[in-house]
């Protein structure tokens, strides 16, 4: 199994392009999320999903929206680079076990938006 | 809201001593789970500990252990013997219970303590 992957790993934008990441999980997982890492505030919550074809907002979701058209695929697109979106793009992962949610984290997202 | 603070941006041990990095929550709810997280400069997210606020006993994984003081939200991770590889970034995470159905799983994360390992 190859877990949890992101594409890219690394990108660059100009203020105002427009990108999409990738993240793809070959577990079966019902549940994935997107999460943002900026120095000194953690890991934040963008968008997840809790099956395909449905998706909800986290606890920053503006200047984003994602897509999850495939179970094991779940997009996060930028429409209009902000320099305040430089950050880095963690996806995730998890099953239902009974009250437990096992987040399997992708390897991440360096994105800069200049 | 439920929110984590890491109130110590950095730490620093000598290599085979022991550390303890600091966490407290702010939540309403009674059934939750505390996680420690490890993130290594490969940036790879590396779930270290787990606690269900149910359980009393506080976890241990080998040299790993937190104490958990559900009435003060407090959930400190003590690193024992020390190794150069412990060196990292500290997450810690909460997360709701599912009684509600709908905390599906959502993590809320502290800010991170940067743990420096000396030889």
């Amino acid at each position: 199994n190859a877990g949890v992957t992101q594409t890219p790993k690394f990108r660059v934008l100009k203020t105002g392009q427009s990108m999409t990441l990738l993240c793809a999980q070959d577990m079966n997982h019902e549940y994935m999320y997107w999460y943002r890492q900026d120095p000194g505030m953690g890991l934040r919550l963008i968008h997840y999903s809790v099956g395909e074809g449905t998706t909800a907002k986290g606890e920053v979701p503006d200047g984003y929206n994602v897509s999850r058209l495939k179970k094991q695929n779940f997009l996060l697109g930028l429409e209009s680079a902000a320099p305040s979106q430089t950050s880095v793009y963690f996806c995730a992962s998890s099953y239902r076990q009974g009250g437990h949610y096992e987040q399997y984290f992708g390897p991440g997202t360096r994105l800069t938006v200049t | 809201a439920q929110t984590v603070t890491q109130s110590q941006p950095e730490m620093s041990v000598q290599e085979a001593e022991t550390v303890t990095l600091s966490c407290t929550y702010d939540t309403s709810e009674s059934d939750y789970y505390l996680f420690w997280y490890k993130q290594p400069p490969s940036r790879q997210m590396i779930l270290v500990i787990r606690q269900e606020a149910y359980k009393q006993q506080n976890a241990t994984e080998n040299r790993f252990s937190v104490n958990f003081q559900k009435a003060a939200k407090s959930f400190s991770l003590k690193i024992s013997d020390s190794q150069l590889g412990d060196a990292a970034m500290y997450f810690c995470a909460y997360r709701s219970s599912n009684a509600g159905g709908t905390s599906y799983g959502k993590l809320t994360f502290g800010q991170g303590t940067i743990l420096t390992v000396h030889p």
